[in-house]
């Protein structure tokens, strides 16, 4: 069973611009999870989508944004890149049923901001 | 705002000897995951605790779940170089998303 692939691995951008990120989830999971991982603030949830819909938010301002396909693959989009948003970037999927379950994470993309 | 709270947050240590990480919250989960995340890597679930009391063995791990669900405990026998990684723990609570402690970084130095 192939894992959660996130693309691209790593990234550089410069202030102002923006970047999107994919992630494709293990067949079958409906469940999509984006988290932020800082060395000083560790794993910041940014959302979670369910089925095409954001069924939970972090609380993050409103230059993160994401999505998810039919397919379950979801984006996450950051618009006017900050330094502060360096970081990796994790998805993880589960089977998304009535709880969080056990999440699958992916490799990250590593996001630097010059 | 649910906050989980790790400690401690490095330790070195020398291959053979024990260790315990702590993680403490002054919320209720309904469980509490254990993960571990190597470089380059994504964290890997180690195992679910559901009940309070409860503890679970993996080989030379052992985690419990405090009595009132608000902290567990990861306790590991033997430390090898192979247990060296970041161990994160999370609390799950219904539908909400997982709330992921600050993690404890551990070398274990052959």
């Amino acid at each position: 069973k192939a894992g959660v692939t996130q693309t691209p691995r790593y990234l550089i951008k410069t202030r102002g611009q923006q970047v999107t990120l994919s992630c494709s989830p293990i067949s079958g999971h409906r469940s999509v999870s984006w988290y932020q991982q800082t060395p000083g603030q560790g794993l910041q949830f940014l959302f979670e989508y369910f089925s095409e819909t954001q069924r939970n938010k972090g609380n993050f301002p409103g230059r993160f944004s994401g999505r998810q396909f039919s397919n379950s693959r979801s984006e996450m989009n950051v618009s006017t890149l900050e330094l502060g948003d360096s970081a990796l970037y994790l998805c993880a999927s589960s089977q998304g049923t009535e709880n969080t379950g056990e999440l699958f994470f992916g490799e990250g993309s590593r996001l630097t901001v010059l | 705002t649910q906050l989980l709270e790790q400690s401690p947050q490095f330790l070195s240590i020398q291959e053979g000897e024990n260790l315990t990480v702590y993680c403490n919250s002054s919320s209720v989960f309904s469980s509490l995951q254990w993960y571990r995340q190597e470089p380059g890597e994504g964290p890997v679930l180690l195992v679910t605790v559901v009940t309070g009391g409860e503890v679970k063995k993996l080989k030379r791990l052992t985690f419990q779940f405090g009595d009132a669900r608000k902290d567990s405990s990861l306790h590991i026998t033997a430390a090898q170089p192979g247990d060296t990684g970041l161990y994160l723990c999370a609390g799950e609570e219904g539908r909400r998303a997982l709330t992921f402690g600050s993690g404890t970084r551990l070398q274990v130095q052959p």
